[in-house]
């Protein structure tokens, strides 16, 4: 079975400029969830996805982020316009049916702005 | 604020020197403590899932406790495999499925 995967592995971007990443879950998993990690801190929540809709987009820092999940199968995440305080490692992790079901994590799309 | 704590910060370890790892949180109606392992460059990998004071997990060398306030995870003669950064989440009841992360140990076997 694949795992959780995410494109870019990789982004150096300008300060202004428009970066978009991909996730690609789980097959069969309906819930999505988007994590980053800045640099020397903690990994933080962003957003979560059942299918298609949002149900928790609490952690998402502000406006110039923007989460979508088209057909409730892959996710994408664009940042708009970019700023410094945007690099770090974004994450997205899937996970199965409801409560109590572990999230499976990809392996990161490290985001540098200059 | 909801609060996860992991001590200590970094650990180094010879091959085969068992120590535990301790994960500390301050928060109310715990639905789950989840710990991960992370090798560099990679995504956090699943390792358990705790729900209950007084619940243990076991998977190779790796054993996983659970007390009211905190989670321990145990490291059994230890191997230079097993280094890796070692992740504590908890998940609240009230905060839906998103996961609150502590900020890792650092575990480093030397043969």
């Amino acid at each position: 079975e694949a795992g959780v995967t995410q494109f870019p592995s990789h982004s150096v971007i300008e300060k202004g400029q428009t970066v978009t990443l991909r996730c690609d879950p789980i097959s069969g998993h309906d819930n999505l969830y988007w994590y980053r990690r800045v640099m020397g801190k903690e990994i933080k929540f962003l957003l979560h996805f059942v299918k298609e809709s949002k149900q928790d987009e609490s952690g998402m820092p502000n406006n110039r982020f923007l989460a979508e999940r088209t057909g409730g199968t892959y996710s994408t995440l664009k940042v708009q316009p970019a700023e410094l305080e945007d690099s770090g490692v974004y994450f997205c992790a899937s996970s199965q049916g409801t409560a109590g079901s572990e999230q499976y994590f990809g392996p990161g799309t490290r985001l540098t702005v200059t | 604020e909801d609060q996860v704590t992991q001590s200590p910060e970094a650990l180094r370890l010879q091959e085969g020197e068992s120590s535990s790892l301790n994960c500390s949180y301050t928060v109310s109606g715990l639905r789950g403590l989840f710990w991960y392992r992370q090798d560099p460059g990679k995504g956090p990998e699943f390792l358990f899932t705790l729900y209950s004071a007084g619940e243990e997990k076991e998977k190779e060398r790796l054993k996983a406790t659970l007390t009211k306030k905190e989670s321990f995870l145990h490291i059994t003669a230890p191997k230079p495999e097993d280094s890796a950064t070692y992740l504590c989440a908890v998940r609240l009841g009230a905060a839906g499925n998103k996961l609150t992360f502590g900020g890792g140990t650092r575990v480093l076997v030397k043969p």
